[in-house]
């Protein structure tokens, strides 16, 4: 299957600091998306990129879709103690069943 | 219902038991998909229907899962003589059309594990 690779695997962080995590891929994608997993729980999409060069914000969230079509980041500012979770990027190739490739995800810890 | 439900949340089985793991997506979702996430890692997807047909199957690790969606809305994952390996988060998402780029919805999982 395709690997995608995000870094860091694990973060603690003081609430009130800036997060910043990436995802990397061999393959090129058409879509990149972010999703947060909490415990028990499914994804949840939190931000969805579609061109290539795209910086796209929501809230406290900015997140890049690469020139390379192989990478993405994710950013998160002024981190609060909700943002604990499970932030997994996945790609998208566009064609047959759009399926999502996720990545090993980074787990964040944030510190009050 | 208001979003992607699955049952049950958690299943316990013996090795060599068959499973069954229930999904109702939200309604008029045309797309539904399953993927599988072993701990610590990423889904990974299994299987995809538009409306009552099952078009990629190719993530199903082997023909002792079968997956299948016979009216287009409710759709049941069956693995047969279960064994360790899969032991896993089994999760069921939709979406309105299946495009690329739309949201896909994800359900809260199926826990299973396998004794």
């Amino acid at each position: 299957g395709q690997q995608l690779n995000q870094s860091p695997q694990s973060m603690f962080i003081q609430e009130g600091e800036d997060v910043s995590m990436n995802c990397t891929s061999s393959s090129i994608f058409n879509t990149w998306l972010w999703y947060k997993q909490d415990p028990g729980e499914g994804p949840v999409l939190l931000i969805a990129l579609y061109k290539a060069g795209e910086l796209t914000s929501n809230g406290r969230l900015t997140a890049q879709f690469g020139i390379t079509r192989k990478d993405s980041f994710l950013n998160i500012s002024a981190s609060i103690p909700s943002d604990v979770g499970i932030y997994f990027c996945a790609g998208q190739f566009g064609t047959g069943a759009n399926n999502l490739f996720f990545g090993t995800g980074t787990r964040l810890t944030v510190i009050p | 219902g208001a979003g992607v439900s699955q049952s049950p949340r958690y299943k316990v089985a013996k090795r060599g038991q068959d499973v069954a793991l229930r999904c109702d997506p939200i309604s008029g979702h045309v797309s539904l998909f399953w993927y599988q996430q072993a701990l610590g890692q990423g889904p990974e997807f299994l299987t995809y229907f538009q409306n009552e047909a099952q078009l990629d199957k190719s993530g199903l690790p082997s023909d002792r899962f079968f997956a299948e969606r016979p009216e287009g809305s409710v759709s049941t994952l069956k693995i047969q003589r279960t064994q360790k390996e899969d032991s896993a988060v089994y999760l069921c998402a939709s979406s309105l059309g299946g495009g690329q780029g739309e949201t896909q919805y994800f359900g809260p999982g199926t826990r299973l594990l396998v004794l």
